[in-house]
């Protein structure tokens, strides 16, 4: 079956420990790209990756890393988590334009 | 920059009626425009995609339109049903030279009541 997915699916964590989400799709897709969604602000977007270790900076970047080492792994990591990026986390792949969600990861960061 | 804006915000509907979500954006230097569903705590489901040499798509009791030159897609819902409840996300996707970058608006929150 062709999907994205995400781990974890939820983790409460504490301000200062790093974290890693991983996000792997199995449709040889190249583009790739991580959104946070957040009540009144709609989804945004972190970061971006066009092919293996080509990654670009989306509106959000602030405090987030990515790494693509290969084409169907996109982690996200937050290397000092802060509670204002308490939020709902989606990573998606592309191909021709359509757009394959993750079913997301919910992060609270105390 | 490219800006999104979906109109209405919410919409209770009874079960049964037709009914059209309204998507516009700033820039029409776009890829493509899709239309996503997503339940309450849930990733997302795409609908539809409409290429931006495109006017329309369809897919069941859904239609969607594009009119690039002023900046506007409409979803069409035939015979809403309590199924359909949810938000209803319009994606617009740039050209390459703006990194093919995926906008969304803030979504339009949709009730059918039975």
């Amino acid at each position: 079956e062709a999907q994205v997915t995400q781990n974890p699916r939820y983790l409460i964590t504490v301000t200062g420990k790093k974290l890693t989400v991983t996000c792997s799709q199995n449709m040889n897709h190249e583009y790739m790209s991580w959104y946070r969604q957040d009540p009144g602000l709609g989804l945004r977007q972190i970061y971006y990756s066009m092919n293996v270790e080509v990654t670009d900076k989306g509106d959000v970047p602030e405090g987030y890393k990515v790494s693509r080492k290969e084409k169907r792994n996109f982690p996200l990591i937050l290397e000092s988590p802060s509670p204002n990026q308490t939020s709902l986390y989606f990573c998606a792949s592309s191909f021709r334009g359509n757009q394959y969600f993750g079913p997301g990861t919910r992060l609270l960061v105390l | 920059k490219q800006e999104v804006t979906q109109i209405p915000a919410a919409l209770s509907v009874p079960e049964g009626e037709n009914l059209v979500l309204n998507c516009s954006f700033t820039d029409s230097a776009i890829y493509n425009l899709q239309w996503f569903r997503q339940d309450p705590g849930k990733g997302l489901t795409s609908l539809l995609l409409i290429q931006s040499s495109q006017r329309e798509q369809t897919s069941g009791r859904l239609n969607a339109s594009l009119d690039k030159s002023s900046g506007r897609s409409t979803l069409y819902i035939a015979a809403s049903q309590p199924g359909d409840s949810a938000t209803y996300l319009c994606a617009v996707k740039g050209t390459l030279e703006y990194g093919n970058k995926l906008v969304f608006g803030a979504g339009t929150i949709l009730r059918v009541k039975s």
